[in-house]
């Protein structure tokens, strides 16, 4: 199993509706989460991170946490042909030499179509 | 400005030759990562560092060799041991406590 893992895609959504994308981990010790967006060539961009279950809002985006299931996801409302990029989840995760380390997804491809 | 510096942007090796891919930060931030993306992939840990003179091996290390002789600097060699080493290589930095990670602009590394 791999430590962190995304649906590769490509998710096709139409301009204006919401874009839902997910994420599952593997050890329950993480504690930080994050989601980074990366357009074709260039390096990942942060968007949102979460620290705490629930929902976190900004703007038009919405991270959601629930430690119990290891499940993060992504809603991105209001979906512009702008938003289309590859989205990349990331864990935080503690390390037997007392580092963490950021672990990534292999990153979910989202296409808006106008 | 503050940033992340990677270069350079490109870089050509040829068989059997090491490279050193540079990355720099102005932004005080303690912990480096390096990270090595294919074509159609997400992001692989190579080696990270959370202090000066300290670091570990990430999940792909083999080939690769680092060194944190100062808090601003974290360069990647990629060795002649390394099979297959054309890909995107992207440093990142993040502050002490804090795991949200910034990116340079990445080497695109090609092998001719």
């Amino acid at each position: 199993q791999k430590e962190v893992e995304q649906n590769s895609g490509p998710l096709s959504v139409p301009e204006g509706a919401i874009a839902s994308l997910n994420c599952t981990y593997s050890d329950r010790g993480s504690q930080s989460f994050f989601w980074y967006r990366q357009y074709s060539g260039k390096s990942p961009e942060l968007i949102m991170f979460i620290y705490s279950n629930g929902d976190k809002e900004d703007g038009r985006f919405t991270a959601q946490l629930n430690k119990a299931s290891q499940y993060v996801s992504l809603l991105i409302r209001d979906s512009q042909p702008s938003d289309s990029a590859t989205y990349l989840c990331a864990v935080n995760q503690g390390s037997d030499q007392g580092a963490q380390k950021l672990v990534f997804g292999q990153g979910t491809r989202l296409t808006i179509n106008p | 400005d503050g940033g992340i510096t990677q270069s350079p942007k490109y870089l050509f090796r040829k068989e059997g030759q090491n490279v050193t891919l540079s990355c720099e930060q102005n932004l005080n931030h303690d912990a480096m990562y390096w990270y090595r993306q294919d074509p159609g992939q997400g992001l692989r840990l190579i080696y990270y560092s959370q202090i000066v003179n300290d670091f570990q091996k990430g999940d792909i290390a083999e080939g690769y060799s680092v060194s944190r002789e100062k808090k601003e600097s974290f360069p990647l060699t990629v060795t002649s041991a390394q099979k297959n080493p054309t890909a995107f290589y992207l440093c990142a930095s993040s502050k002490w406590g804090s795991t949200e990670a910034f990116f340079g602009q990445g080497t695109r590394l090609t092998v001719v």
